[in-house]
C-alpha cells in the first residue's frame, strides 16, 4: 500500500531564505505526485504535480519540485521565501489505477518578517 | 472558471444530532470526492463518485455516514447521528476524470459538542 511520510511538522524560516520541504513516500510502482498548500480557512490549492518525464517539476508562486526515485522523493524548494508563503503543506501520492491520494500529514511553515 | 463549492462552511451541533454537507464540483468534472481532516492530519478520502456510481467507499463509516450524487453533479454528505470524534473539516473535491488532478472546495469546519 502508498504511503507518505513529511518528516517536519514544523518549519519556521525568514522572509527571502531559501525553503526546501520534505516528502517520503512508498509505491510499489511510479507514483503520481503532489503538493498542495492550504491557507487558514481555506481548501487545498495544487502547487504542482509530477506524472511522468522530466523529474524537476516547476509549479506555480515560483515553487519547484524533484522526484527522485532512488531516494523515494518528491522534496517541495523555492528559492526565496515570501511572508505570504506561510501556510501548511501537504504531500500526496496518487496510486496509478486507483488514482486515490494518500496525503502526508503536513508540513507548516512560518516566515519571519 | 468557478471552482468547488461548498455549504456550510461552519457548523457546529451536539452529539447524536445529524447534519448534512453540500457540495457543487466544477463543471464538467466527472469525477467527486469527499475526504474528511481532523485537525493535524492530511485529507483522508471518504467516498469517490464517477458520475452518480460509488467508486469507493472503503473508508466511508456506512453505520453513520452517508453520501449521494443523485444527478452525477452535486452531492450530499451525510452524518447521522454524529459522534464526538467527527469534529473535523469536510472537504469536496472533483477532476474532471479518474486519472486528473483533484481541486478542492474550500472545506465545511464542523465542531461536534
Amino acid at each position: 500500500a502508498q504511503s507518505v511520510t513529511q518528516p517536519d511538522i514544523h518549519i519556521t524560516v525568514s522572509e527571502g531564505a531559501s525553503l526546501e520541504l520534505r516528502c517520503n513516500y512508498s509505491y510499489g510502482a511510479t507514483p503520481y505526485l503532489f503538493w498542495y498548500v492550504q491557507s487558514p480557512g481555506q481548501g487545498l490549492q495544487l502547487l504542482l504535480k509530477y506524472f511522468s518525464g522530466d523529474t524537476l517539476v516547476q509549479g506555480i508562486k515560483g515553487f519547484e519540485a524533484e522526484f527522485k526515485r532512488s531516494q523515494s522523493s518528491f522534496n517541495l524548494r523555492k528559492p526565496s521565501v515570501h511572508w505570504s508563503d506561510a501556510a501548511e503543506y501537504f504531500c500526496a501520492v496518487g496510486a496509478s489505477g486507483t488514482y486515490k491520494y494518500i496525503f502526508g500529514t503536513g508540513t507548516r511553515l512560518k516566515v519571519l518578517a | 472558471e468557478a471552482g468547488v463549492a461548498q455549504s456550510p462552511r461552519y457548523k457546529i451541533i451536539e452529539k447524536r444530532q445529524s447534519v448534512a454537507f453540500w457540495c457543487n464540483p466544477i463543471s464538467g468534472h466527472a469525477t467527486l470526492y469527499w475526504y474528511q481532516q481532523i485537525l493535524g492530519q492530511g485529507p483522508k478520502l471518504l467516498i469517490q463518485f464517477q458520475n452518480n456510481g460509488v467508486v469507493d467507499d472503503s473508508q466511508l463509516p456506512k453505520d453513520r455516514f452517508s453520501a449521494e450524487r443523485l444527478k452525477g453533479v452535486d452531492s450530499t454528505l451525510k452524518i447521522q447521528p454524529a459522534k464526538l470524534e467527527d469534529s473535523a473539516v469536510y472537504l469536496c473535491a472533483s477532476s474532471l476524470e479518474q486519472a486528473d488532478t483533484q481541486y478542492f472546495g474550500p472545506g465545511t469546519r464542523l465542531t461536534v459538542l
